[in-house]
C-alpha cells in the first residue's frame, strides 16, 4: 500500500463548479497534512495546511480532515481555468521527527471554459 | 517568490562531469531538504537538513553528495551520474516544526547525456 494515494485524475470539471480532489494516508500517526498546486513545468505550490480534525477554508479552498478514516480533501469552489493543474497532497507521518513530508503522486485537474 | 532560489535552473551534464546544485532561503527556516521529481513519479525526498545537521538520506546513491554549510544554503554536488537521474531537483525550506509548512524553490531541471 502506497503511503499517500490519490487519483491521478485528470479530474475534468467546468468553470464554476467545484471541484473535489481526495487523498488517503496510511500512516495513523500522521499530524500535518498540506496541499499543493504545480503548474507544468514548475515547483509546487503551498496552498493549504490543515492540522486538526474538520474544514479549513481560505478563499475559494476548503481542506477537510478525517483522521478516523486516514482521509484529506481539497475543495475548490467556483473552479476557474487557471485552477487547472497538478494537486499534490503531502503528509507528515507520525513516525518522523525529521519534518519529511511524503507526497501523493497527484491528481490533475482540468477546468474547461 | 516564495523566498527560496536555486541555481542553475536547467543543466545538462555527461557521464563524467562533476556539477553542483545550490539552493539559498531568505526565509529565516531551520530546515532545507532536496527532493527528486521524475515523470510519473511522486516527489521523491532524498535530504534533509536540520540546522546544519543531516537528518535523514533516504538511501540516495553516494554519486549524489550534499552540503549544507550553514541554515540558509543548501548544495547537492553531483558526480558520475546515470541517464536515470534526469530529473527536476527541488530544494524546499521549513521551520522545521510541528507545522512544518514547506516552500519549494524554483527547481534545477537536469539532463544528464
Amino acid at each position: 500500500q502506497k503511503e499517500v494515494e490519490q487519483n491521478s485524475g485528470p479530474l475534468s470539471v467546468p468553470e464554476g463548479a467545484i471541484a473535489s480532489l481526495n487523498c488517503t494516508y496510511s500512516d495513523r500517526g500522521s499530524q500535518s497534512f498540506f496541499w499543493y498546486r504545480q503548474y507544468s513545468g514548475k515547483s509546487p505550490e503551498l496552498i493549504m495546511s490543515i492540522y486538526s480534525n474538520g474544514d479549513k477554508e481560505d478563499g475559494r479552498f476548503t481542506a477537510q480532515l478525517n483522521k478516523a478514516s486516514q482521509y484529506v480533501s481539497l475543495l475548490i469552489r467556483d473552479s476557474q481555468p487557471s485552477d487547472s493543474a497538478t494537486y499534490l497532497c503531502a503528509v507528515n507521518p507520525g513516525s518522523s521527527n525529521t519534518g519529511k513530508l511524503i507526497f501523493g503522486q497527484g491528481t490533475t485537474l482540468q477546468v474547461k471554459p | 517568490e516564495t523566498g527560496v532560489t536555486q541555481t542553475p535552473r536547467h543543466l545538462v551534464m555527461g557521464m563524467t562531469n562533476k556539477k553542483s546544485l545550490k539552493c539559498e532561503q531568505h526565509l529565516g527556516h531551520n530546515a532545507m531538504y532536496w527532493y527528486k521529481q521524475s515523470a510519473k513519479k511522486p516527489l521523491e525526498l532524498m535530504f534533509v537538513y536540520s540546522l546544519e545537521e543531516r537528518v535523514e538520506n533516504n538511501s540516495v546513491p553516494s554519486r549524489f553528495s550534499p552540503e549544507c554549510p550553514n541554515s540558509s544554503h543548501l548544495f547537492l554536488h553531483l558526480h558520475t551520474l546515470q541517464p536515470e537521474d534526469s530529473a527536476l531537483y527541488l530544494c524546499a525550506s521549513s521551520h522545521g516544526d510541528y507545522y512544518n509548512e514547506q516552500f519549494f524553490g524554483p527547481g534545477t531541471r537536469l539532463t544528464v547525456l
